[in-house]
Formats: C-alpha cells, structure tokens, sequence
C-alpha cells in the first residue's frame, strides 16, 4: 500500500463541463475525507465518509458537487456544470477512527482548472 | 467560529537564525492543535501536534490557551526547512480539520 491516491493528478475542462475525481485511501482506513485548496488558502474541509456513510458535507459543497464511497473502499467526488470558481486543488485524506485525527494521511491532491 | 490565523504569508530567515511561525485560533471548546508542513512537490504531511509534546525535526510548539496561540519555532534553522507550514485545529467530534492559510517559509544560505 503505497498511501492515499487521487486520479488525476491534474485535469483542465471547459466550463461547463463534468469532472470526476477518485480518492483510494489506505486499504485499512475507514474514514475519508475530501478538502477543496485555492491559491494562497489553506486547505477547506467538504465532506467526509466513515465507511460508505456521508456524515457531513460543508456548505462549501454547493448542488453541483456530490461525493460518493459506494463500498466504503474508494471514492469519487464529482462536479457538474464547472465554472471558473471550481479552480482549486482538491486534496483527498484518510484515517482510521480507532486513531482519532491523528492518523490523516492526505494524498497528493487533484488540480483542476475551469477555462 | 472555528478559525485559525496566520499572520505572515511570507516569512525569510538565515540558516542558523531562530524561526517562529505565528499561529492563533478562535475555537470555543478545547482544542487540539496541530502543525502540517509541505515540502516542494510533496503531499501534506502532520509535523507534531500539541498533545504529544514533541520535537520533530528540533521544532517545537506550545499551546497558549490565554493567548490562544501555538506557534511553531525552531532555534536554528535549516535549509531543509523551507517548506509550507499549515497551522489546522480539529472539531471535536466532526472529526475535521480547519487549516490556516499557511505560512511559506524560506531559509536563505
């Protein structure tokens, strides 16, 4: 196991378009998280999974967005209809609950740009 | 609100100076703090956390409640160090992190 991954690395749309990312956590870790970074911020928490269960999405996560783990393995976060503000990279974490937050590893992020 | 603060964007030391990036948070219950840092091309990784009370790589930080600050020093820096550093708190019980806007340190030979 190599740590978390995230296809692809980057990806340039039109705007307008759909885009799809994938997140592989540590085959042993049940939580998952996704995180939205723009230039000059820090990282901005989205949502995040226990196993294949949404348990909190932010406010950040307009309709457009919608996140998935459909066998609490793997997960794609996907946005519809990008518009420029998509712009970002979005970073993909996981951990196991039984060590609490200290056991995030994060992946190396995709970056998508909206033209 | 949960928020954390970093005021310098940009900070530039001598090898061998002491470092101290700055980091306050606003959080109402008790926090747990931490330090990540980004090397160039490399993914975001915890450098230490508040409650181990560690050194990693010979820097070191300490939680001030009454300042509400944890800011991250080093006594002599080293080239090795220029990186990214994000101060973040977690919610307790959301299971969160909430990140600074980070602080690009720079270690000139």
């Amino acid at each position: 196991d190599t740590g978390v991954s995230q296809d692809p690395r980057h990806k340039i749309t039109k705007r307008g378009q759909n885009v799809t990312f994938r997140c592989d956590p540590i085959s042993e870790h049940n939580r998952l998280y996704w995180y939205r970074q723009t230039l000059g911020q820090g990282p901005e928490f989205l949502t995040y999974f226990q196993n294949e269960a949404q348990l909190e999405k932010s406010r950040l996560l307009s309709d457009r967005f919608s996140a998935e783990r459909p066998k609490g393995s793997f997960s794609t976060l996907e946005i519809q209809r990008t518009e420029q503000g998509d712009s970002a990279m979005y970073l993909c974490a996981s951990s196991f609950s039984g060590t609490g937050y200290y056991g995030y590893t994060f992946g190396s992020g995709t970056r998508l740009t909206v033209v | 609100a949960q928020r954390v603060t970093q005021p310098e964007k940009l900070l530039s030391v001598f090898k061998g100076a002491p470092v101290e990036l700055k980091c306050n948070y606003s959080y109402s219950g008790s926090p747990e703090l931490f330090w990540y840092v980004q090397y160039s091309r490399q993914r975001l990784q915890l450098l230490l956390r508040h409650i181990s009370r560690e050194s990693i790589k010979g820097f070191t930080a300490d939680l001030n409640k009454g300042e509400t600050s944890f800011h991250l020093k080093k006594p002599f820096a080293q080239e090795e160090d220029s990186a990214m550093y994000y101060c973040a708190l977690i919610i307790q019980g959301a299971q969160k992190l909430v990140f600074g806007q980070g602080t690009r340190l720079t270690i000139n030979p």
